[in-house]
C-alpha cells in the first residue's frame, strides 16, 4: 500500500543532544512537508521540499534541520539549538508542491519529548 | 488573532446526532481543507473545496466564499467518528491550519 512511513513513533531527547525524525512515502510525490503539532493550536510548517537537493524554511525552522537526499526520503533534525522541542512531528507529502492546490498526505506522527 | 479560527473546540454528541464543525478565516484562499485526525495522531484528507458543496458518505462541507466560512456536518455520528477535525486554507505557495475541534461520540 503506498504511503508515508514516520518513526520512530515515540522519542526521547536529552538536553544537548540532536535527534532525526525519519519520513518516508512511495507516492512517487515531488513535495515534502514537516510541521510541528503543539496542544491547542494549528500546525506549523517547519521545512518542505519540492525537489530532491532542495528544500525552504517554513514559519518555525530555527532549531531544525533537514535534507533531501532520495525523492522518497525527508528526515528530520531536531538540533539542541531547538530549545522546546516537546511536540507531535507530523510528515506530509503532495504530488506537486504547495503552490497548487493539491491534498497532503500525513504520516502518522511522532512525539517527542525531552528528557 | 489566528488566520483561521474554528468551533467549537470541544464537541461531545450522542450517537445519531447530527453535528456541525464550523471554520472562519480572515485571508484570501484558493481552497479549503477539512481532515481528520484519528487518537493515534495519523491524519486524513476528508475534503478539499474552493466553491459549493462535498458530500462524501455521511460527510458534507460546505463553503460560503463571500463571508469567508465553511461548515462540516456528520449525519448520523457514530463514535468511530470521534477525532479531532482540522481546517486549513490554502493561498499562494502557503497552508494555514486551524486548532482543531475535538469530537466526541457516545453510544
Amino acid at each position: 500500500d503506498g504511503g508515508i512511513t514516520q518513526s520512530p513513533k515515540y522519542l526521547f531527547r536529552k538536553e544537548g543532544q540532536n535527534v532525526t525524525l525519519s519520513c518516508e512515502q512511495n507516492l512517487n510525490h515531488d513535495a515534502m512537508y514537516w510541521y510541528r503539532q503543539d496542544p491547542g493550536q494549528g500546525l506549523r510548517l517547519i521545512y518542505y521540499s519540492q525537489i530532491v537537493n532542495d528544500f525552504q524554511k517554513g514559519d518555525i525552522a530555527e532549531g531544525y534541520s533537514v535534507s533531501r537526499e532520495k525523492k522518497e526520503s525527508f528526515p528530520l533534525t531536531v538540533t539542541s539549538a531547538q530549545k522546546n522541542p516537546t511536540a507531535f512531528y507530523l510528515c506530509a507529502s503532495s504530488l506537486r508542491g504547495p503552490s497548487t492546490n493539491e491534498k497532503l498526505f500525513f504520516g502518522s506522527g511522532t512525539q517527542l519529548s525531552v528528557l | 488573532k489566528n488566520e483561521v479560527e474554528q468551533s467549537p473546540q470541544n464537541l461531545t454528541a450522542q450517537e445519531g446526532e447530527f453535528i456541525t464543525i464550523n471554520c472562519s478565516y480572515s485571508v484570501g484562499i484558493s481552497a479549503l481543507h477539512w481532515l481528520q485526525q484519528h487518537p493515534g495522531g495519523g491524519i486524513v484528507s476528508l475534503f478539499m473545496l474552493s466553491s459549493g458543496k462535498k458530500k462524501h458518505g455521511r460527510l458534507i462541507a460546505t463553503i460560503n466564499i463571500q463571508e469567508k466560512h465553511s461548515s462540516l456536518h456528520i449525519t448520523a455520528s457514530h463514535p468511530r467518528d470521534s477525532a479531532v477535525y482540522i481546517c486549513a486554507v490554502s493561498r499562494n505557495n502557503d497552508m494555514r491550519f486551524g486548532a482543531g475541534t475535538r469530537l466526541t461520540v457516545k453510544p
